[in-house]
């Protein structure tokens, strides 16, 4: 299979900080997907990535498929942002078979 | 358009018995996916669904079972519940391809149901 690692595992911030999670995976793949996992267990999509750039608001996210790697950016991180963050990818030869990351713990503190 | 939804949300079971998650996907998706996440095992892929066919199978024994309907909806199963089945269930939905024109498609994953074995 593919491995996915996520870095950092824990991250926390003060209210307003920007900062920078990374995925590194270690083969190519056709899908990449960010999520955020909010406390009550949902996957909630943030990007659709399988290369280039996309914004939506304070959130960024880059893939390099080349590299093999993709980072999310959050601006101006609100106490709403906290929780955890999962990069996801797959090949679409395994099918709609998704590997993911360990995640990044967020805590926003205000 | 409605996201995916899981019943039941919560479930509590005793070791021997078995239980039946559902999972319907969003109106015209025709894959389904599902994953068990644990604290320590992380999400792992259990199997996928496509047009009634299991496409894929993840590393998980044979009381782990599935199988999706015509109308896309589908059921997991597992059957001797054990303590360490424990965890929360999710599934996950995507318009698909077939294996001719594979590609690859967005998924949405729906809000779980939370399994607790004692």
């Amino acid at each position: 299979g593919i491995q996915v690692e996520q870095s950092p595992p824990d991250l926390i911030l003060q209210e307003g900080a920007n900062s920078t999670l990374r995925c590194n995976f270690s083969d190519s793949v056709n899908n990449l997907q960010w999520f955020h996992q909010n406390p009550w267990g949902q996957l909630i999509n943030l990007f659709y990535i399988p290369s280039g750039t996309k914004q939506n608001g304070r959130l960024s996210a880059t893939t390099v498929a080349t590299e093999r790697y993709s980072l999310l950016y959050i601006s101006s991180s609100q106490t709403t942002d906290s929780g955890v963050y999962f990069c996801a990818v797959l090949r679409t030869n395994t099918g709609n078979q998704f590997y993911f990351g360990t995640g990044t713990s967020l805590t926003v503190i205000p | 358009k409605a996201g995916v939804t899981q019943t039941p949300r919560y479930l509590i079971k005793t070791r021997g018995q078995q239980v039946t998650l559902s999972c319907s996907p969003i109106s015209g998706h025709r894959s389904v996916s599902w994953y068990q996440q644990t604290p320590g095992q992380g999400l792992q892929f259990l199997f996928e669904y496509f047009s009634e066919t299991q496409r894929n199978k993840g590393n998980f024994p044979g009381r782990f079972s599935g199988r999706q309907f015509s109308n896309s909806r589908s059921e997991m199963n597992v059957s001797t519940l054990e303590l360490g089945d424990s965890a929360l269930y999710l599934c996950a939905s995507s318009r698909g391809t077939s294996f001719r024109y594979l590609r690859a498609t967005e998924q949405y994953f729906g809000p779980g149901t939370r399994l607790t074995v004692t």
